[in-house]
């Protein structure tokens, strides 16, 4: 399995509801982050969790909430969301080798605040 | 603080060509140069890495160059085909933080 998976792809949200975004990989990889991609502009580094625990909160909002289960899975919680955090959120992981910190993508979940 | 810009923002070239795309950094202290392609609405497809010791990379048509000193990296595409009409990212890798370029659109005219 070489591949970071993102559950849902499309999700629509009103600004009260909660709900999660899931990424998963089986690559053993040590590191998994959270980016959030708006159009036509590159991604924005929002979480990276490293062997588990988290090492970089790029100072997101608290209605944004990671969670790192285990070393092959990472979600994250959404909860009182505003129509302008809707955007493509991108999962990625990075292997445990050297100094590499290749970094994987995933497809992205598409993610509408109404 | 790592600051990366790709020029140019956008390119068109009729199928064929070959082509470069620019990428430029003002922290040479990276461990790694990574390009990536993004078709509409999906996520990042990784095309090459460049550890900070290396001075290229090559994959089938795709030959992406690194200058630590002078701050640049360029991918080279020969031979360019409808298909490889995506936007095209480079990014600095520095312990878990990757800057990224804002990207050049890349537009192969059939």
């Amino acid at each position: 399995d070489t591949e970071v998976t993102q559950t849902p792809k499309h999700l629509v949200m009103g600004m009260t509801n909660k709900k999660s975004l899931k990424c998963e990989q089986h690559m053993g990889h040590r590191a998994m982050y959270w980016y959030k991609q708006k159009a036509k502009k590159p991604p924005e580094l929002m979480f990276v969790y490293s062997y588990e625990k988290l090492s970089i909160n790029e100072s997101v909002p608290s209605r944004f909430s990671p969670e790192c289960p285990n070393s092959s899975l990472l979600n994250l919680h959404l909860h009182a969301l505003q129509p302008e955090d809707s955007a493509l959120y991108l999962c990625a992981s990075s292997p445990p080798v050297g100094r590499t910190y290749e970094q994987y993508f995933g497809p992205g979940t598409r993610l509408t605040v109404t | 603080k790592q600051e990366v810009t790709q020029i140019p923002a956008a390119l068109s070239v009729p199928e064929g060509e070959n082509l470069v795309l620019n990428c430029s950094f003002t922290d040479s202290a990276i461990y790694n140069l990574q390009w990536f392609r993004q078709d509409p609405g999906k996520g990042l497809t990784s095309l090459l890495l460049i550890q900070s010791s290396q001075r290229e990379q090559t994959s089938g048509r795709l030959n992406a160059s690194l200058d630590k000193s002078s701050g640049r990296s360029t991918l080279y595409i020969a031979a360019s085909q409808p298909g490889d009409s995506a936007t095209y990212l480079c990014a600095a890798n520095r312990d878990d933080k990757i800057i990224f370029g804002k990207g050049t659109r890349l537009h192969i005219l059939p």
